[in-house]
């Protein structure tokens, strides 16, 4: 099946520092990726739709200013959390959709990410 | 009433058990998920499904378009297969709705 891999899988960074997240689709072109965010015990949440070449469009109560996604090419989308706060500290899933399949999507592994 | 329900929550069994877990969805799907996520975090994608069986080693996923319910079964279950699994449907919009998850622990 298809493969999405996520680098890195754990990070800790300090308050106020930047955290960049990769999530890259290994053996497909996916044009449109999507960004979770899971904290404990609770379900994924959707937090950006990333389209290859254009904005992200972000769920409401998302910053875009403070999660900067970044989809440029069709095979690569990053997450950047700018000036994390232990607040921030979270599982972070990726996932991308195959081509123009609009059902087809497969998931990145996460990253665990812990602002200190 | 959640749009995606799993059952049960918690689930525990011995060794070489067979395991049931039910997902229900009360809206029109394209597909559904079903993920397994460990305790440090990592998720695993187990299967995407819209119609029939899917297998996969000791895993096998079927789908009831007509009765929109689906089931995970693990067969002769072990210690590494304790994990939270997820069910997520994907609607006619193409919007995933994700189901609570199950917690499966399996003993030896």
């Amino acid at each position: 099946g298809a493969v999405v891999s996520q680098h890195p899988s754990w990070v800790i960074c300090k308050s106020g520092t930047s955290v960049k997240i990769e999530c890259r689709s290994l053996d497909f072109q996916a044009t449109t990726m999507f960004w979770y965010r899971q904290f404990p015990k609770q379900s994924l949440m959707l937090m950006a739709t990333s389209n290859e070449g254009s904005k992200a469009t972000y769920e409401q109560g998302v910053e875009k200013d403070k999660f900067l996604i970044n989809h440029a090419s069709l095979t690569l989308s990053t997450l950047t959390v700018t000036s994390a706060h232990p607040e921030d500290s979270s599982f972070y899933i990726c996932s991308a959709r195959v081509g123009l399949a609009r059902y087809e999507q497969y998931f990145g592994p996460g990253t665990r990410l812990t602002v200190t | 009433k959640n749009e995606v329900e799993q059952s049960p929550q918690n689930l525990t069994a011995q060794e070489g058990e067979f395991i049931t877990i039910n997902c229900s969805y009360s809206v029109g799907i394209s597909a559904l998920h079903w993920l397994q996520q460990h305790p440090g975090g990592g998720i695993v994608s187990l299967f995407m499904l819209s119609s029939g069986k899917k297998k996969h080693g000791r895993l096998i996923a079927t789908i009831n378009i007509q009765e929109k319910h689906s089931s995970l079964h693990i067969t002769a279950s072990h210690p590494r297969d304790s994990a939270v699994y997820i069910c997520a449907v994907m609607d006619s919009n193409y919007q995933l709705i994700w189901g609570a998850g199950t917690k499966l622990i399996i003993k030896p």
